[in-house]
C-alpha cells in the first residue's frame, strides 16, 4: 500500500546548521507531497507543497523538491534557528478517489543556540 | 480568520467509559478530517465529510467509534466503550474542498485523551 518513510529523530542541530530531513513515498500514480510542521501543544501546518515531479517547495527557508525517479522528497534549510525546533512530518496526497493523505511518523528537530 | 476549533484539549477517561469530541472547522471549509496521532507517529485518518457526508471511513474502528457532522457544519467524534490503545491525540483538519491536488487541510490543536 501507499507509504511515507522518515528519518527517524530526534535531529539536534546547533542555530545556523544545515538541515536534512529524508524523506521516501511509496505511491501508485502521482501523489501531491507535502511537509508539515508541529510546534509544542499546536496542530499541523503545512509548510511547504509540491504537485508534480521536479517541483520545488518553499516557505520560511525551507525547500523540498519532488523526485520522482527516487521517490523522495527531502526537507533543507540552509541556516536553521532555535525557532525552528518542532516535529516535521512528511505526506502524500493520492490525487484519485478519496483524495486521502498519508503521513510519515515525523521527525523531531531539536536546535540549540 | 479563526481556525480550527477543537474541545476539550485534554482528556482523561477510564477504560470502558464513553468519550466525545467536537470540532468547528474553518467557516466556509466543505472538507472535514478526523484523525488519531498515537505517540511518536504520524496521524491516520478516521473519517473524512464532504459537507455532512462520509467520503471515507475505512480506517474507523466502527464498532467502538462513531461520527456525525450535522448540517455540513461541526462534528463530533465518540468513543464507546474506550480501550487502553485508543490513547492518543485526536486532530480535527477542515479543507474548503476535499478533491484536487491543490487542497490544503487546516489543523486544529487536537485532543489529548489519555484512557486509564
Amino acid at each position: 500500500g501507499d507509504s511515507v518513510t522518515q528519518m527517524e529523530g530526534p535531529v539536534t542541530l546547533s542555530e545556523e546548521a544545515f538541515l536534512t530531513i529524508n524523506c521516501t513515498y511509496t505511491a501508485t500514480g502521482y501523489p501531491s507531497l507535502f511537509w508539515y510542521v508541529q510546534y509544542p501543544g499546536e496542530g499541523l501546518q503545512l509548510l511547504l507543497k509540491a504537485t508534480k515531479a521536479d517541483d520545488k517547495g518553499s516557505n520560511k527557508g525551507f525547500e523540498a523538491t519532488y523526485r520522482k525517479e527516487t521517490t523522495s522528497f527531502h526537507l533543507e534549510k540552509g541556516s536553521v534557528q532555535v525557532s525552528d525546533s518542532a516535529v516535521y512530518f512528511c505526506a502524500l496526497r493520492k490525487n484519485t478517489g478519496g483524495f486521502k493523505t498519508i503521513f510519515g511518523a515525523g521527525t523531531r528537530l531539536f536546535v540549540k543556540a | 480568520e479563526a481556525g480550527v476549533a477543537q474541545s476539550p484539549r485534554y482528556k482523561i477517561i477510564e477504560k470502558r467509559q464513553s468519550v466525545a469530541f467536537w470540532c468547528n472547522p474553518i467557516s466556509g471549509h466543505a472538507t472535514l478530517y478526523w484523525y488519531q496521532q498515537i505517540l511518536g507517529q504520524g496521524p491516520k485518518l478516521l473519517i473524512q465529510f464532504q459537507n455532512n457526508g462520509v467520503v471515507d471511513d475505512s480506517q474507523l474502528p466502527k464498532d467502538r467509534f462513531s461520527a456525525e457532522r450535522l448540517k455540513g457544519v461541526d462534528s463530533t467524534l465518540k468513543i464507546q466503550p474506550a480501550k487502553l490503545e485508543d490513547s492518543a491525540v485526536y486532530l480535527c483538519a477542515s479543507s474548503l474542498i476535499g478533491l484536487g491536488p491543490e487542497n490544503i487541510q487546516y489543523f486544529g490543536a487536537g485532543t489529548r485523551l489519555s484512557v486509564l
